[in-house]
């Protein structure tokens, strides 16, 4: 089945730092890269996601890029600010409807 | 904006018991999941499910998992005769399409 592997489990940044995470997988038929943020106590909620027919998508200070060949993708968020301090988790499915494969997870810290 | 509800927040419960954790999906929602994470560790996939029935169950889901949905609201994940290793939090997820909706979670704790 599919592994997900995400790096690294803690990042530590300056507010107005950029921060990147990194997540690799193993299935190649993996098509949909979701990644979540989640805050102490709070659900998972989802914050940008792709598709394996696109290499990059913006979403104001966030990005997530996808590199099919290496199998790999990842969040980069720019002008850190306090508030984006949480835990941050990709994850891999095969088709809409399908399980998520998820990592780790990331502990972002942003230091004001 | 609609979201997926859980209850309870937390349960305890001695070694033996049964426990149901029950959720809310999002109402024109079709597929429904449960995961769990143990403290530490990823998110994994327990079980889906659509059109009342089970669409998928991971390893973890042995004979003393079951889902049900009751009603037209609720879904419920049932422990049987819980264990220690149990203990982790359970997430109940909704979605129509590709994203899926988190619920807040219950805190299992197994004494």
């Amino acid at each position: 089945g599919e592994n997900v592997e995400q790096h690294p489990s803690t990042l530590s940044v300056q507010e107005g730092d950029s921060a990147v995470i990194k997540c690799t997988y193993s299935d190649s038929a993996s098509n949909y890269f979701p990644w979540y943020k989640q805050e102490l106590g709070k659900r998972p909620q989802l914050i940008i996601d792709i598709r394996s027919n696109v290499g990059e998508k913006k979403d104001q200070r966030i990005a997530v890029t996808l590199n099919k060949t290496a199998k790999h993708f990842s969040l980069h968020i720019t002008e850190t600010q306090p508030e984006d301090s949480a835990v941050y988790f990709c994850a891999a499915s095969r088709d809409n409807f399908n399980k998520f494969y998820f990592g780790s997870g990331t502990k972002l810290n942003v230091k004001p | 904006e609609p979201e997926v509800t859980q209850t309870p927040s937390h349960q305890v419960t001695q070694m033996g018991q049964e426990v149901i954790l029950r959720c809310v999906p999002i109402s024109n929602h079709l597929y429904f999941y449960w995961y769990r994470q143990i403290l530490g560790q990823k998110v994994e996939f327990l079980v889906s499910f659509y059109n009342n029935e089970i669409s998928e169950k991971s390893e973890i889901f042995d004979d003393q998992f079951s889902v049900e949905r009751p009603d037209g609201s609720n879904f419920t994940l049932k422990i049987r005769s819980t264990k220690l290793e149990d203990s982790a939090m359970y997430f109940c997820a909704s979605t129509r399409d590709s994203e899926q909706f988190f619920g807040p979670g219950t805190r299992l704790t197994v004494l």
